[in-house]
């Protein structure tokens, strides 16, 4: 099946520090998710990506779609802790959904 | 304001015995999916059933079943199962099968076969 390769695996920062993660394919999608998973719950959209290219923000968060549609990124601004939890990226291309294997983020007060 | 619901949160089970997964969605979802999630490696996904009446194997189908019950209801069963099917099982529902359309997951159901 396609694979998705999220970097990075984790991430231990100081809170107000800025966070960047992204997903690589050798597989063109035709979207883009982002998902945040907090402890003992399901995983949550954050940002839906629907064009090449296409730059969104969601409040501190932004993502782009690459433009060769292969790859993209989640950055956060002035992390706090409530930003702790494992980000997810999937990208759908067809009737196929592939996910990351997940970014784990840590906020140090 | 459910959204995704699964059940049970949490169970042990032994090598070998059976269980059934249940998750129902009450937001009139066409599309719905069962995933596993280990450490590392994201969500796997299981089977999934594009609209009520079909359903297909996802990337890890090996040892599960599925029946989608109604449009609302998509159950998972392990018929005997294995330790190397401890894990948190993710049930998720979207509006259709299209591939634009985010998914909307339960809180999960954490399995341990010993």
């Amino acid at each position: 099946g396609q694979q998705l390769n999220q970097s990075p695996q984790s991430m231990f920062i100081q809170e107000g520090e800025d966070v960047s993660m992204n997903c690589t394919s050798s597989s063109i999608f035709n979207t883009w998710l982002w998902y945040k998973q907090d402890p003992g719950e399901g995983p949550v959209l954050l940002i839906a990506l629907y064009k090449a290219g296409e730059l969104t923000s969601n409040g501190r968060l932004t993502a782009q779609f690459g433009i060769t549609r292969k790859d993209s990124f989640l950055n956060i601004s002035a992390s706090i802790p409530s930003d702790v939890g494992i980000y997810f990226c999937e990208g759908n291309a067809g009737n196929m959904l592939t996910f990351g294997g997940g970014t784990r983020l840590m906020v140090k007060p | 304001n459910a959204g995704v619901t699964q059940t049970p949160k949490f169970q042990v089970l032994k090598t070998g015995q059976s269980m059934t997964l249940q998750c129902a969605q009450d937001m009139n979802h066409n599309s719905m999916y069962w995933y596993r999630q280990d450490p590392g490696m994201g969500l796997r996904l299981i089977y999934y059933s594009a609209s009520e009446g079909t359903t297909d194997k996802g990337e890890v189908p090996n040892g599960y079943n599925v029946s989608r019950l109604n449009k609302r209801e998509f159950s998972l069963r392990l018929e005997s199962a294995a330790p190397s099917q401890t894990s948190v099982y993710f049930c998720a529902s979207t509006v259709t099968g299209q591939s634009t359309q985010p998914q909307h997951f339960g809180d999960g159901t954490r399995l341990s076969i010993l």
